[in-house]
């Protein structure tokens, strides 16, 4: 399997635009994570997917940010309108319930400027 | 509210040194915690997993312990090379089964000179 994919890697956008990141997980697994990193606040936890289904966006920090997953292959995380405080890398990670070990993986991320 | 926190934020050490890099959790009700590799420009590799039952597990170099009742784990990097020069992050998941749903450090940034 080629990891969790995650596009665009780089993307740099006017406040007030929608920006929308992507990410494939893993093949088989049943859990994605969306992830935000900044100098400031470190990782964090957006929202997270169980089979598809949202299960806790507690960390979704406000009603501009918004999450799907339509399928098992494919998760969007959409920021709409975008601001600058908004500028941090995003990671998607997706791992699979009960399996041992080392079992979350983390795509490279969509590191986002909002200017 | 659980708060992780990691001591040194930063450390240059000569090549060949062992060193120890400290995570302290606030809350000890955690399911597992785990070490993270994170490389300039690139995502988190995990390095090492300890579920809550147990005291330490090992790969290669690497030996992370866990200490539950005071809230500390370390991870031992045994006769450190330039190639281990990366950010390290621990991360404790308060939910069973679940590996995912994690609270981060914010890392020791870590220099092994040649």
């Amino acid at each position: 399997d080629a990891g969790v994919i995650q596009s665009p890697r780089h993307e740099v956008t006017e406040m007030g635009q929608e920006v929308t990141l992507r990410c494939k997980p893993i093949s088989g697994h049943d859990y994605l994570f969306w992830y935000r990193q900044t100098m400031m606040r470190g990782l964090e936890l957006l929202i997270y997917f169980n089979n598809n289904v949202p299960i806790d966006d507690s960390g979704m920090p406000e009603d501009r940010f918004s999450a799907k997953m339509p399928n098992a292959s494919f998760s969007t995380l959409k920021i709409q309108p975008s601001e600058p405080r908004d500028s941090a890398v995003y990671f998607c990670a997706s791992s699979q319930f009960g399996s041992s070990g080392n079992t979350i993986y983390f795509g490279e991320g969509s590191w986002l400027t909002v200017v | 509210k659980q708060e992780v926190t990691q001591i040194p934020a930063a450390l240059s050490v000569p090549e060949g040194e062992n060193l120890v890099l400290n995570c302290s959790f606030t809350d000890s009700a955690i399911y597992n915690l785990q070490w993270f590799r994170q490389d300039p420009g690139k995502g988190l590799t995990s390095l090492l997993l300890i579920q809550s039952s147990q005291r330490e597990q090992t790969s290669g170099r690497l030996n992370a312990s866990l200490d539950k009742s005071s809230g500390r784990s370390t991870l031992y990097i045994a006769a450190s090379q330039p190639g281990d020069s990366a950010t390290y992050l621990c991360a404790v998941s308060t939910r069973s089964g679940n590996t995912g749903k994690l609270i981060f450090g914010q890392g020791t940034t870590l220099q092994v000179k040649p």
